[in-house]
């Protein structure tokens, strides 16, 4: 098993839908979360972190934490041909320096 | 803030020849930094952990003695390619971090390195 897992793609979704990214993780340990966004040929961007359950707002984007089920989703309000990118779940474990466990990524597909 | 600035942005060259990249945050002392590769359509790879003053930690199936790294401040990573072949061609990410677990990393804009 990863230790970092996520929803397999690709996904698409139509302009204006929501677009929901799913991501688990092994180690109960883990205290930081974050969204990365990566576009096709750059490298990733941070997008959202998250370090307590519930849910964290910014903007279009909604991250949700569930520590118990080891769970961590982005939702994508409003999606944009824009959003059109492979979204990254990282985890950090506890007294790790700030090494992150990536996921594999989830490419999302915002068709107009 | 936090910016890291990475440099080259792209190097074509020879077989055989050596390729510094130079990995800088810009705004914020990195106590570490992280080099990544990444071929097309694939996944981020770690490739190694770069702390100010001591040697890197590398992943496992890395060469060490092929990617050589070097943290000499808390601002400048550098990795360097040595006898670069074909196969080493792809996209180099370098990332930086405050060092702390609850800290994101913040990346380069990457290297890509075409070995002909």
């Amino acid at each position: 098993q990863k230790e970092v897992e996520q929803n397999s793609g690709p996904l698409s979704v139509p302009e204006g839908a929501i677009a929901s990214l799913n991501c688990t993780y092994s180690d109960r340990g883990s205290q930081s979360f974050f969204w990365y966004r990566q576009y096709s040929g750059k490298s990733p961007e941070l997008i959202m972190s998250i370090y307590s359950n519930g849910d964290k707002e910014d903007g279009r984007f909604t991250a949700q934490l569930n520590k118990a089920s080891q769970y961590v989703s982005l939702l994508i309000r409003d999606s944009q041909p824009s959003d059109s990118a492979t979204y990254l779940c990282a985890v950090n474990g506890r007294g790790n320096a700030g090494k992150s466990t990536f996921g594999d990524g989830t490419t999302l597909t915002v068709k107009p | 803030g936090a910016v890291v600035s990475q440099h080259p942005s792209w190097v074509i060259c020879k077989s055989g020849t050596s390729v510094k990249i130079e990995c800088r945050s810009l705004d914020f002392q990195a106590t570490t930094m992280f080099w990544y590769r990444q071929f097309p359509k694939q996944s981020l790879m770690l490739m190694a952990t770069s702390n100010e003053g001591s040697k890197a930690t590398y992943e496992q199936g890395v060469e060490k003695d092929k990617f050589l790294i070097n943290h000499a401040s808390l601002t400048l990573s550098t990795l360097t390619v040595t006898s670069a072949h074909p196969e080493d061609s792809s996209f180099y990410i370098c990332s930086a971090s405050l060092g702390d677990s609850n800290q994101p990393q913040h990346f380069g804009d990457g290297t890509r390195l075409s070995i002909l």
